[in-house]
């Protein structure tokens, strides 16, 4: 069972370019998310969804952008890299309801030079 | 605007001591409040949760307080082990399902 998948795990991006970061569950949960996590830094949501064709803005959204077409995959894109965007970035899925547990992915390192 | 402070930042426990770990939240909104556990290199996992409609949950050495007029809760570790080191979330989750995590404790307990 695979759980969340993201990837790539590891990425160095120069200043202004652009890049996809991939996250995929087979868990069929309908609530998604993408955090930052800045080093000595918590959790910063960047965006979320609470279902295919649903997106709304987290604390830091400026910068990203997201889409959800299917109830699996949630990318996260960004557009002309700075290196404010250094970080590691995890995508979680969730089932929503009482109870709820979010399910992480191993995180993508991305380093912005 | 951060909606959970958690503090403190680092935490320094002798193995047998207790680890407390405190939170507070603004969304009056939120009625679920998980822990999450992280190691390095690995991405967050629950580790126990509350609702606000209990004061005290317990699970092994690990218990969360909820004081709900405060609007805060606190996680316990009773007789840490070295194992427990970690960084720990708290968090709050609503109706609309937005998790919202505090700042992060980095635990480190010492043989």
């Amino acid at each position: 069972n695979a759980g969340v998948t993201q990837t790539p795990k590891f990425r160095i991006l120069k200043i202004g370019q652009s890049m996809t970061l991939q996250c995929a569950q087979d868990m069929n949960h309908n609530y998604m998310y993408w955090y930052r996590q800045d080093p000595g830094m918590g959790l910063k949501l960047i965006y979320y969804s609470v279902g295919a064709g649903i997106t709304d803005k987290g604390e830091v959204p400026n910068g990203y952008n997201v889409s959800r077409s299917t109830t699996e995959d949630f990318p996260l894109r960004l557009e002309l890299a700075a290196p404010s965007q250094t970080s590691v970035y995890f995508c979680a899925s969730m089932t929503g309801g009482p109870n709820t547990e979010a399910f992480f992915g191993q995180g993508t390192r991305l380093t912005v030079v | 605007q951060q909606q959970v402070k958690q503090s403190p930042q680092s935490l320094i426990v002798q193995k047998g001591g207790i680890s407390i770990i405190n939170c507070a939240y603004e969304n009056t909104a939120f009625d679920y409040f998980p822990w999450y556990q992280q190691f390095p290199g690995k991405g967050p996992a629950l580790l126990i949760a509350i609702r606000p409609d209990v004061s005290e949950k317990k699970e092994g050495r690990f218990t969360i307080s909820f004081n709900k007029s405060a609007k805060q809760f606190s996680l316990h570790i009773m007789d840490s082990q070295p194992g427990d080191s970690a960084t720990y979330f708290c968090a709050g989750t609503g109706g609309a399902q937005k998790l919202v995590f505090g700042q992060g404790t980095r635990l480190t307990i010492n043989p």
